[in-house]
């Protein structure tokens, strides 16, 4: 079945650019995945939805960060990334890439194991 | 925005209670609600998907029910290994949001 896999640097420096990539496996990001998610938890807090880019192109984003967020695909990589620019210590979370597998559900149905990004000079 | 808002955030129960966890919406989400479950160090898992529609492989003691505004996540006969955090999630519209979660603890 579909698997994801979050990766990218573990330390990133204020007032630099944070760039995540979450590749997918058992399946083609074209087709078997949709509603391409970012997810993040600052640690001891709950979940914070970052934004989604869905197969069709549209992308939408959380009000608090879009400002400073970009999430693409790339189909020939079988992955989708997270561009967070401008980032300061509130960034600092683990951070979680999910979409969907089955369009009739739609949730979150599969998600990585999550990458740890601290921001910190 | 729509903000969703949990009860309680912190639950104590025993192995074989029922429990309840409310989540509302401040503005319809229609049957667009979804519950995770969360355990430490792992990433969430899906339950239920469409108020009260259960994911595949989900044991059948968690349902969930609720319209608009109102939802809840029931346990029936809690067991050992429910003990974690759960979220509701509504994907009505961006952004979307999860709720505090609620945290069931052993009693």
């Amino acid at each position: 079945q579909v698997q994801l896999q979050e990766s990218g640097p573990g330390l990133v420096r204020p007032p630099q650019t944070l760039s995540l990539t979450c590749s997918v496996s058992g399946g083609s990001i074209n087709g078997d995945i949709d509603y391409w998610t970012w997810v993040r938890q600052a640690a001891g807090t709950g979940l914070e939805w970052i934004g989604r880019l869905e197969y069709i192109g549209t992308s939408t984003y959380n009000p608090s960060l879009e400002s400073r967020v970009t999430i693409s695909v790339d189909t020939s990589r079988n992955e989708f990334s997270l561009r967070l620019t401008s980032v300061t210590a509130a960034d600092t979370a683990v951070y979680y890439c999910g979409g969907t597998t089955k369009n009739y559900v739609r949730a979150l149905d599969v998600w990585g194991r999550g990458t740890t990004v601290t921001v910190s000079s | 925005d729509i903000q969703m808002t949990q009860s309680p955030s912190t639950l104590s129960a025993s192995v074989g209670d029922r429990v309840t966890i409310t989540c509302r919406a401040s503005q319809t989400v229609f049957h667009w609600l979804a519950w995770y479950q969360q355990k430490p160090g792992k990433a969430p898992r899906l339950l239920i998907y469409k108020v009260s529609s259960l994911e595949t492989g989900v044991p059948s003691r968690f349902s969930g029910s609720g319209s608009g505004t109102e939802f809840t996540l029931t346990i029936n006969s809690l067991q050992p290994d429910d003990f974690a955090t759960y979220y509701c999630q509504h994907y009505y519209a961006a952004p979307r949001a999860f709720g505090q979660g609620t945290k069931v603890e052993i009693k």
